[in-house]
């Protein structure tokens, strides 16, 4: 089974704070994917990267920076938190189908 | 652009029927969908291909209409286990592309609620 584990389920941050979030897989993917899921919206893609060192932009990237270091680690960076950056973050991987498989989710309150 | 989910929420007896319709603007190549159950990760149900066969998961089948742009999730018999938001997503020629990461962009989502 696919494992993908997502370092807090909760955080508090205060604006203006750099906040890192990391997922990591082991199931050897190539892709990884962030997304941030709001009520109503579903989930919107931030980045997504295809192999190391190697990312994409997705739909909503302002405000957010990836890392990806070493293939089962993929790091979302909020460089300054800002209160409209409160929401829930998946993560999610996939091989060289498109089936993906996500993490439980990171909540993310920015006071 | 995202494709468009409707209804946004149904609520359902145990053992009644619904259909969820994903809707999309560009031309489909596949339809994913995820069921994420309260406070856990989506989960994946199905997948359908253009030009493939209907899907059946348990009770839940799904359809792929390619003049229409769109699929449509059933819930048969719907058992209190069905509860949950379901998402489509919609993904591109299989991948190909390797900078395409296998990208998948997720409809709003569709939140079902099965009482007894």
């Amino acid at each position: 089974d696919v494992k993908v584990t997502q370092s807090s389920r909760y955080l508090v941050k205060r604006t203006g704070e750099k906040v890192f979030l990391e997922c990591v897989q082991d199931m050897d993917h190539e892709n990884m994917f962030w997304y941030r899921q709001d009520p109503g919206l579903g989930l919107r893609l931030i980045y997504f990267s295809y192999d190391v060192k190697m990312k994409e932009k997705g739909d909503i990237p302002e405000g957010y920076s990836v890392s990806r270091e070493k293939k089962e680690r993929f790091s979302l960076i909020l460089e300054s938190a800002s209160t409209n950056q409160t929401s829930m973050y998946l993560c999610a991987t996939s091989g060289s189908s498109e089936t993906q498989y996500f993490g439980p989710g990171t909540r993310l309150l920015v006071l | 652009q995202q494709p468009v989910q409707s209804p946004q929420a149904v609520i359902l007896r145990e053992g009644e029927d619904a259909v969820i319709n994903c809707s999309s603007s560009k031309a489909l190549y596949s339809v994913h969908w995820y069921r994420q159950k309260h406070g856990e990760a989506p989960v994946f149900l199905m997948i359908l291909l253009k030009g493939g066969e209907q899907k059946g998961h348990d009770k839940i089948s799904a359809s792929f209409n390619e003049k229409k742009q769109q699929s449509s999730l059933y819930l048969t018999a719907s058992q209190l286990s069905y509860s949950g938001t379901y998402f489509c997503g919609t993904g591109g020629r299989g991948g190909m592309i390797k900078a395409a990461g296998n990208k998948l962009t997720f409809g709003g989502g569709t939140r079902v609620l099965v009482k007894p």
